[in-house]
């Protein structure tokens, strides 16, 4: 089983400002696996980005992502106040799949 | 645009079983796409149970896998999830979500609203 570990557990920021986010794989695979989603209190996750790096529908170029092999990034270029959430990242290469533990984005 | 809703009782007594269901609206159960559940503690993160593709094919979470049984009625629209023997652990809100065959696209997407169920007497 492959087990991502984001970081930090939260993060705290203020509107305007860039926020990076950390997901790390206990062992390698393709960047083609990887999905970010953003979960708000009492919602669904919604899918932010697939391939690591591909924005899904309607999602806002503010959000980009990146990465390979073990080590992948969420990058918010500039926080809106509706982008303070829970983000986990997602591997579904490999069965089971798996997700992060989430890193809560809060508001400073 | 697809919309997936899960239905089914909200409170399930400890060693029972946990049956759910989730409709399909906007588009059929037989495209080619995988059917899956995913399921959060309170305040917890997610965990992948298994899926399900519009055959009857299925492929479980090995954690989960002696208590899962996930079911599909295309004529109906809809897949199911029963989970057996069931404690407090399993207490959580069950997602049911849409994705694709080719493991290239396999992320889950779209999702539903999510429903709540706790295991207590």
């Amino acid at each position: 089983e492959i087990v991502l570990t984001q970081s930090p557990g939260t993060l705290s920021l203020s509107p305007g400002e860039r926020a990076t986010l950390s997901c790390r794989a206990s062992q390698s695979f393709s960047s083609t696996y990887l999905a970010w989603y953003q979960q708000k209190p009492g919602q669904a996750p919604r899918l932010l980005i697939s391939g690591a790096s591909s924005r899904a529908t309607g999602i806002p170029d503010r959000f980009s992502g990146g990465g390979s092999g073990t080590d992948f990034t969420l990058t918010i270029s500039r926080l809106e106040p509706e982008d303070f959430a829970v983000y986990y990242c997602q591997q579904y290469g490999r069965s089971p799949y798996t997700f992060g533990q989430g890193t809560k984005l809060e508001i400073k | 645009q697809l919309q997936l809703q899960e239905s089914g009782p909200g409170l399930v007594n400890p060693s029972g079983t946990l049956s759910l269901t989730c409709t399909v609206s906007g588009g059929s159960i037989g495209s080619s796409h995988y059917w899956g559940w995913i399921r959060q503690p309170p305040g917890k993160g997610l965990e992948w149970i298994g899926s399900i593709y519009y055959s009857g094919d299925t492929y479980y979470n090995p954690s989960l896998k002696s208590r899962v049984t996930i079911s599909v009625d295309t004529s109906k629209n809809r897949f199911s999830l029963n989970l057996s023997s069931v404690t407090a652990a399993d207490t959580a809100v069950y997602y049911c979500a849409r994705r694709a065959v080719s493991a290239a696209m396999g992320w889950f997407d779209p999702w539903g609203q999510g429903a709540l169920v706790t295991v207590s007497s």
